[in-house]
């Protein structure tokens, strides 16, 4: 069965500290990995997508990489206006359909 | 471009009652789909469209129905509400032309049901 977990659920940094969210996965066949920010009472707005192993890919302040079993989303020197949540989501089937992960929360404190 | 809108952004109901969720997007993209957020739940496939014409069911399909009469609408419709039925609604949109899928949603609707 095709499945996300992340971890945490909830972090918090002081601004300017690096850390990573985690997201491992099980999947009969991966079709893409994505993550996505979600603002309070927002709809999620997507960030990257990763395909195989050992793909990156960043954005501002964002690193998103990928193994054959989990997923991290580096935030280097995080900025307040970095708090959100963060999801994680597997593309399962050929039509596009998406599972969830539960989110990490994330708080950056000035 | 407005992308995706849903319509409205607030509903409260009483349990029996029946209400229609409308999301619409300009992006003329082909797929389209209903999610629910719960808290500890994450996001959940209720329902998705592949084309105009075309419905299927996702992970929680119980409770609701929907239609896709047009390309770029995507309604969804609760013929009885429950207070189970109580989340926030989000729909999404993609095209298949995108080599990654990614979805693209709409602000949400909050729906409430006493």
């Amino acid at each position: 069965e095709d499945q996300v977990t992340q971890s945490p659920e909830a972090l918090r940094l002081q601004e300017g500290e690096s850390s990573s969210l985690n997201c491992s996965y099980t999947v009969s066949g991966l079709r893409g990995l994505f993550w996505y920010r979600q603002d309070p009472g927002k709809g999620p707005e997507f960030l990257f997508t990763l395909y195989s192993a050992g793909e990156e890919k960043e954005k501002e302040r964002l690193k998103a990489t990928l193994t054959k079993k989990e997923s991290f989303l580096h935030i280097t020197a995080p900025k307040p206006e970095d708090s959100a949540t963060y999801l994680c989501a597997l593309r399962t089937g050929s039509q596009g359909n998406l599972i969830f992960g539960k989110g990490t929360k994330l708080s950056v404190k000035p | 471009n407005a992308g995706v809108t849903q319509t409205p952004k607030f509903r409260v109901l009483k349990t029996g009652q029946s209400m229609t969720l409308l999301c619409a997007q300009d992006m003329n993209h082909e797929y389209m789909y209903w999610y629910r957020q719960d808290p500890g739940m994450g996001l959940r496939l209720i329902h998705y469209s592949v084309g105009e014409g075309t419905t299927a069911k996702g992970e929680v399909p119980d409770g609701y129905n929907v239609s896709r009469l047009k390309k770029q609408n995507f309604l969804l419709g609760l013929e009885s509400a429950a207070p189970s039925q109580t989340s926030v609604y989000f729909c999404a949109s993609s095209y298949p032309g995108l080599a990654s899928y990614e979805q693209y949603f709409g602000p949400g609707t909050r729906l409430t049901v006493t």
